[in-house]
């Protein structure tokens, strides 16, 4: 495996049910995130983790719960969601350091909540 | 508040054509604007970014010209091909930092 991946690449969930979106990065940085994509809207960046410690969570609802457990996973728990809550998921990694922190990018869990 | 505003939405360009994409930022705070390209299936990846002590940079058939007193940016794709066919995204950050504010995108269809 190569770059970042993500698992699974669509989900299809309920609004009870509680599932789990999985992202690991293969390129040794220190830094990920979870972005979430809707159309016609901006990337909302939802969470980041440097060296594995949160650092930002940007007002998102508690029904969202991010874990890294590693510098390489990060994991998002996904419980009680709402169907506006369908959207793309991106996981993406970065190299803390010195110069601009080029996001990479994995394709993303479509997910459709019913 | 939106941080950095995109347009337009949507654009078809002729094959050989020039696409441009606009963007304009609130924060003067933000040092770094780099473009992300976006394919079906695919995570954004970056194409081009600048920062504002230059008004132009050029990498191939992609030019970024920035206007700092605006507070404006744009990316032109010179010759487009069918193979440019995809969503860019605009954003912007501190140089150093890493939270990025990213524009609303652009799906740019090119006619062959």
């Amino acid at each position: 495996e190569t770059g970042v991946t993500q698992t699974p690449r669509h989900l299809v969930m309920g609004m009870t049910n509680k599932k789990s979106l999985k992202c690991e990065q293969h390129l040794g940085h220190n830094a990920m995130y979870w972005y979430k994509q809707s159309a016609k809207k901006p990337l909302e960046l939802m969470f980041v983790y440097n060296f594995k410690e949160q650092t930002e969570n940007n007002s998102v609802p508690s029904r969202f719960s991010p874990e890294c457990p590693n510098s390489s996973h990060l994991f998002l728990h996904l419980h009680t969601l709402q169907p506006e809550d369908s959207a793309l998921y991106l996981c993406a990694s970065s190299q803390l350091g010195a110069g601009p922190q080029e996001q990479y990018f994995g394709p993303g869990t479509r997910l459709t909540v019913t | 508040q939106q941080q950095v505003k995109q347009s337009p939405q949507s654009l078809i360009v002729q094959k050989g054509g020039i696409s441009i994409i606009n963007c304009a930022y609130e924060n003067t705070a933000f040092d770094y604007f780099p473009w992300y390209q976006q394919f079906p299936g695919k995570g954004p990846a970056l194409l081009i970014a600048i920062r504002p002590d230059v008004s132009e940079k050029k990498e191939g058939r992609f030019t970024i010209s920035f206007n700092k007193s605006a507070k404006q940016f744009s990316l032109h794709i010179m010759d487009s091909q069918p193979g440019d066919s995809a969503t860019y995204f605009c954003a912007a950050s501190k140089y150093t930092g890493n939270q990025f504010y990213f524009g609303t995108g652009t799906s740019l269809t090119v006619i062959p």
